[in-house]
């Protein structure tokens, strides 16, 4: 059973830093394209961005490009979303998904919250 | 950038009502579009990928068509399991999101 559990979300301070996890199982994590796509409490889905198999190409939304890093640890089966500069606009369910590239988003996790509030 | 405009953004609709989802690009996405329900609380899930291909386990009664910068998400026969909000979505230029919209039951 494929299974992304996301992780490392709660409450942050703005201009703070704060790294997700998506911890991925039941399929060869290292073959498919994964990616992150957030929600705004009440608003709709944005897509963050995406990774390769072997992390040499990774592509983000133009306006997250210089906040967010995205980065994998095939050995270990993990995805992660590093977050720097954290604001208020921020604030979101975080979601990690199998897929990207042209193959799209068939497996996802189900979300963690990350609030920026001081 | 590529922008998405769906519509109606809210959709009231009777249990076996025939339902159309309307997403409409800025400019031609070469059929590069996915549809997403997600219900309440809950995770996005794939319906529909590449405008007309359902996502195994899905119900025949979900089915998507289009072309350039017109698409449309039709469900054939409403059932109150559908109740959620689909978003699509383009990958053909950068990647967006269309704003959803929400079915409800009348």
């Amino acid at each position: 059973e494929v299974k992304l559990v996301e992780s490392g979300g709660g409450l942050v301070q703005p201009g703070r830093s704060l790294k997700l996890s998506c911890a991925a199982s039941g399929f060869s994590f290292n073959d498919y394209w994964m990616g992150w796509v957030r929600q705004a409490p009440g608003k709709g889905l944005e897509w963050i961005g995406e990774i390769n198999q072997d992390s040499s190409t990774i592509n983000y939304t133009p306006s997250l490009k210089d906040k967010f890093t995205i980065s994998r640890d095939n050995a270990q089966n993990t995805l992660y979303l590093q977050m720097s500069k954290l604001g208020s606009e921020d604030t979101a369910i975080y979601y990690c998904a199998r897929g990207g590239y042209s193959a799209p988003f068939d497996y996802w996790g189900q979300g963690v919250m990350v609030t920026v509030s001081s | 950038d590529i922008q998405m405009t769906q519509s109606p953004s809210v959709l009231s609709a009777s249990v076996g009502d025939r339902v159309t989802l309307s997403c409409k690009a800025s400019q031609n996405i070469n059929k590069n579009l996915d549809w997403y329900q997600q219900k309440l609380g809950e995770a996005p899930k794939l319906l529909i990928y590449f405008t007309n291909n359902l996502q195994t386990g899905i119900p025949s009664r979900f089915s998507g068509s289009g072309s350039g910068t017109d698409y449309t998400l039709t469900i054939s026969s409403l059932q109150p399991e559908d109740v959620a909000t689909y978003f699509c979505f383009q990958y053909n230029s950068g990647w967006t999101f269309g704003g959803g919209t929400k079915l409800e039951l009348k």
